[in-house]
């Protein structure tokens, strides 16, 4: 199994613009966790879906941040417009172990 | 509601032994711990399901206790490799923590020679 992965590992975007996030969860996962890391605020939690549906959106900071899982094998988690405030590290994971891809470190000047 | 985790930063000589605590306000169906290095993902270490379950890998094992709602990571005859910052992560039972897998702020262990 190639475990779960992301795309694009970098962006870099300027303020304003569109960005959208792409996960492929580990096959028979039922479980999917968008998370943003920041050094101050450490590991959040955006969204998380069970079985395609999403469950808990409290974490997603603002209207500008949407996710979808059309999907068992694929999430997106979409950002727009873009701002300098929203540069870090996203991380999916798919459960029930909560298994982590590589992340995508986003950064928007 | 997130985890707690103590102590925040842990530094070791080779060989020695740490341990690191993970507690939560509520009733908890599962424990999972991470290892992160610097620019890196977490890599998930182990889950724990059961109240007095214990686990181990290699020289790395942790109990849950699930009447205290807490959890402790062993790291025994540290390496260097053990190196960066643990994450205790939790899931709640029912309502609105059902499935919901959050995290604490970390413990950063360094290992010296």
């Amino acid at each position: 199994d190639a475990g779960v992965i992301q795309s694009p590992r970098h962006e870099v975007t300027e303020m304003g613009q569109e960005v959208t996030l792409r996960c492929k969860p580990i096959s028979g996962h039922n479980s999917l966790f968008w998370y943003r890391q920041t050094m101050m605020r450490g590991l959040e939690l955006l969204i998380y879906f069970n079985n395609n549906v999403p469950i808990d959106d409290s974490g997603m900071p603002e209207d500008r941040f949407s996710a979808k899982m059309p999907n068992a094998s694929f999430s997106t988690l979409k950002i727009q417009p873009s701002e300098p405030r929203d540069s870090a590290v996203y991380f999916c994971a798919s459960s029930p172990q909560g298994i982590f891809g590589q992340g995508t470190r986003l950064t928007v000047v | 509601q997130q985890p707690v985790q103590s102590p925040q930063a842990v530094i070791l000589r080779e060989g020695e032994d740490a341990v690191i605590n993970c507690s939560s306000s509520k009733a908890l169906y599962s424990v999972h711990w991470y290892r992160q290095k610097h620019g890196e993902a977490p890599i998930f270490l182990m889950i724990l399901l059961k109240g007095g379950e214990q686990k181990g890998h290699d020289k790395i094992s942790a109990s849950f206790n699930e009447k205290k709602q807490q959890s402790s990571l062993y790291l025994t005859a540290s390496q260097l490799s053990y190196s960066g910052t643990y994450f205790c992560g939790t899931v709640g039972f029912g309502g609105t923590s059902y499935g919901k897998l959050t995290f604490g702020q970390g413990t950063i262990l360094t290992v010296h020679p």
